[in-house]
């Protein structure tokens, strides 16, 4: 079993849905990590957290710590979302990372 | 800045050859990450630099694979006798040294062992 597990594998959306990623860890953590990669290789980073709830434009991060679990959440998706989302986990000095969640969303 | 820069992009050898890829990492940073990425996997840790000191490597890094970071800038990754298996995507990140600081990740340099 991975350290880190993510929902869906393979996500399609329309145009304006409402997506929900989940992430799941087994491990002690001090921060995870949503990122965002695109065919060419390059990774973004999204949001870093270790509690609660945070929020950047149309995207929303949430964790929680006792269950250890964290979501990413896009409102009123579009077609420039389609990408890959890591999440990935801060475990002593290095990055766990989950297998990615593939996302398209189709105008 | 220019973020962290990595070359080359892609790199196309024959099995049994030796390659060296380079990673130039956010100038302040002092930590310095390398992973592997295979398709249709999340990135795997090989090993991280503070400085120029080679603090962590991974089970994953055999003897074929050396990284450097001489200078505390720079660093190099350099894969001796290539294998099919070594095909991925070779990832440089870098960070400050505080725990939960936030790593920039380079483009990748794209190997092919054919």
């Amino acid at each position: 079993k991975n350290e880190v597990e993510q929902s869906p594998q393979n996500l399609t959306a329309q145009e304006g849905e409402f997506i929900t990623i989940n992430c799941s860890y087994s491990v002690g953590i001090s921060a995870l990590h949503w990122l965002q990669q695109h065919p060419g290789g390059g990774i973004v980073s999204l949001f870093m957290l270790s509690s609660g709830k945070k929020k950047h434009g149309r995207l929303i991060a949430t964790i929680n710590i006792q269950e250890k679990h964290s979501s990413l959440h896009i409102t009123a998706s579009h077609p420039r979302d389609s990408a890959v989302y890591i999440c990935a986990v801060h475990n002593t000095d290095k990055l766990i990372f989950g297998t990615g969640t593939r996302l398209q969303v189709f105008p | 800045d220019t973020g962290v820069s990595q070359n080359p992009r892609h790199k196309i050898t024959k099995r049994g050859q030796n390659v060296t890829f380079r990673c130039d990492p956010i100038s302040e940073h002092n930590r310095l990450y390398w992973y592997r990425q295979t398709l249709g996997q999340g990135p795997e840790f090989l090993t991280y630099f503070q400085n120029e000191a080679q603090l962590e490597k991974s089970r994953l890094l055999s003897d074929r694979f050396s990284a450097e970071r001489p200078k505390g800038s720079f660093s190099t990754l350099e894969i001796q006798r290539t294998e099919q298996g070594d095909s991925a995507m070779y990832l440089c990140a870098s960070s400050f040294a505080q725990g939960n600081s936030p790593l920039h990740f380079g483009n990748g340099t794209r190997l092919t062992v054919t």
